[in-house]
């Protein structure tokens, strides 16, 4: 079956512009998450959506980072006014259910690269 | 808060020979994952332990879990050069993976 895609897999843009990152999770997934990789900071947990509950945004570096989930499935990832530090690898996961319990499945990512 | 080390950071081995990653964790956690990465790659999934005394084995690979001394291993056997790749342990931090810092391994002929 198909696993969790993102779109774009590459990304460059100009400091100061916003941009969309998208997130298709498994089909009859409830969970999704985002990450962020970066060569400075490693692997860091972005956001957590399960459901219809509130999300969990505790690892969302600043105001600038926003994300949002359409009809329980897809998800965007939304970051306005791109610094220079926001270029990164961005991960999208998701589970069946809450993550205590089920394994969490990784999509391909995007680069962003930010100039 | 759950907080994972790895060590070492990079290793550099020989083919044929065995070696071990070692991952801490600071707390609790409900489970422990190894990944795998390769280069402009995702994470894939390699083990999940799930309890004390835990142990996974997937050829060459093989990872234990010590939830008492908050320590989880994942051992090498007779190395060959595919398996060169940037290996991460995981913990479960609430709903969130918390990773650690990774250990890029090289297998060299």
């Amino acid at each position: 079956g198909a696993g969790v895609s993102q779109s774009p897999s590459n990304k460059v843009t100009e400091k100061g512009k916003d941009v969309e990152l998208r997130c298709d999770p498994i089909s009859g997934h409830t969970a999704l998450y985002w990450y962020r990789q970066s060569l400075g900071q490693g692997l860091e947990f972005l956001i957590y959506f399960q459901g219809n509950s509130a999300p969990d945004k505790s690892g969302l570096p600043s105001d600038r980072f926003s994300a949002e989930r359409t009809g329980g499935s897809v998800s965007t990832l939304t970051i306005q006014r791109t610094q220079q530090e926001d270029s990164a690898v961005y991960l999208c996961a998701s589970s069946f259910g809450q993550a205590s319990y089920n394994e969490q499945f990784f999509g391909p990512g995007t680069r962003l690269t930010v100039l | 808060e759950l907080k994972v080390e790895q060590n070492p950071l990079f290793l550099s081995m020989q083919e044929g020979k065995n070696y071990t990653i070692y991952c801490n964790y600071s707390t609790t956690s409900d489970r422990l994952y190894w990944y795998r990465q390769d280069p402009g790659k995702s994470l894939e999934s390699l083990f999940v332990l799930l309890s004390n005394g835990a142990v996974k084995q997937e050829g060459r690979l093989m990872a234990s879990l010590d939830t008492k001394a908050r320590l989880s291993t994942l051992h090498i056997t007779a190395a060959v050069h595919d398996l060169s790749a940037t290996y991460f342990c995981a913990g479960q931090g609430a709903q969130k993976l918390v990773f650690g810092q990774g250990t890029r391994l090289t297998i060299n002929p």
